[in-house]
């Protein structure tokens, strides 16, 4: 148990809709980090937050967005969902990643299997 | 962020050390060498990292050549748990946001 908790496990929803996915990390730690793996994409790093702000993007689409509150609980929103969405998305956390400039090891969930129909 | 090249895929018998090796050729002296793993239908964990030395840890052992163009892990004695993708990353020192970038792993096939 990595201590990463993403809800929920499993999703099934239809082209155009929109879902949210939700990431508590691990006690204490102020980062969360964004990917997503699909089959032929790998694990892709999508986007991180550092105790509440935007630290990092990556290959983020524009119809997805994500937030970090101030319990430093994550959403990720998908929206106008297409078929090519339907992935695994993990979010991890660690309790680095602002300006200092040390770095830790990231936790991962289990993620969120998301299948678009 | 520089790059790292594995092989795709890889067998080992259970109960024997296995060395799962990584090139980056275009790494930078500030550059950490990081391993993850990723279990079947897991998210990735970390296995170990390190800078120059040699390292080791519980579950693993870290080979890092002189001129730190290529390492190796270390699995001393595979058991059928060790099935997974073996993620070789290199991570910057230097305005490090704490991300990481995966590439296409090594997929690790342990025998009975």
């Amino acid at each position: 148990d990595s201590g990463v908790t993403q809800t929920p496990k499993h999703l099934i929803t239809a082209t155009g809709q929109r879902v949210t996915l939700r990431c508590s990390p691990r006690s204490g730690d102020l980062s969360v980090y964004w990917y997503q793996q699909s089959l032929d994409q790998g694990l892709q790093f999508l986007i991180q937050y550092y105790n509440g702000e935007e630290r990092a993007k990556g290959n983020i689409l524009e119809r997805f967005s994500a937030q970090q509150f101030p319990d430093l609980h994550s959403e990720l929103n998908l929206s106008s969902l297409e078929l090519g969405d339907s992935a695994l998305y993990f979010c991890a956390s660690s309790v680095a990643g602002g300006t200092s400039g040390i770095t830790g090891e990231l936790f991962f969930g289990e993620g969120s299997r998301l299948t678009v129909l | 962020d520089a790059k790292t090249t594995q092989p795709n895929s890889m067998e080992s018998n259970e109960e024997e050390p296995v060395h799962l090796p990584c090139n980056h050729s275009t790494i930078s002296g500030t550059d950490y060498i990081h391993w993850y793993r990723q279990l079947p239908s897991q998210g990735p964990e970390y296995v170990i990292h390190g800078l120059t030395s040699n390292v080791n840890n519980r579950m693993a052992s870290l080979a890092i050549a002189e001129d730190r163009k290529s390492s190796t892990l270390i699995l001393h004695r595979a058991t059928l748990r060790d099935a997974a993708v073996y993620y070789c990353i290199l991570r910057t020192k230097l305005g490090n946001t704490g991300k990481l970038i995966f590439g296409q792993g090594t997929t690790l096939q342990v025998k009975p």
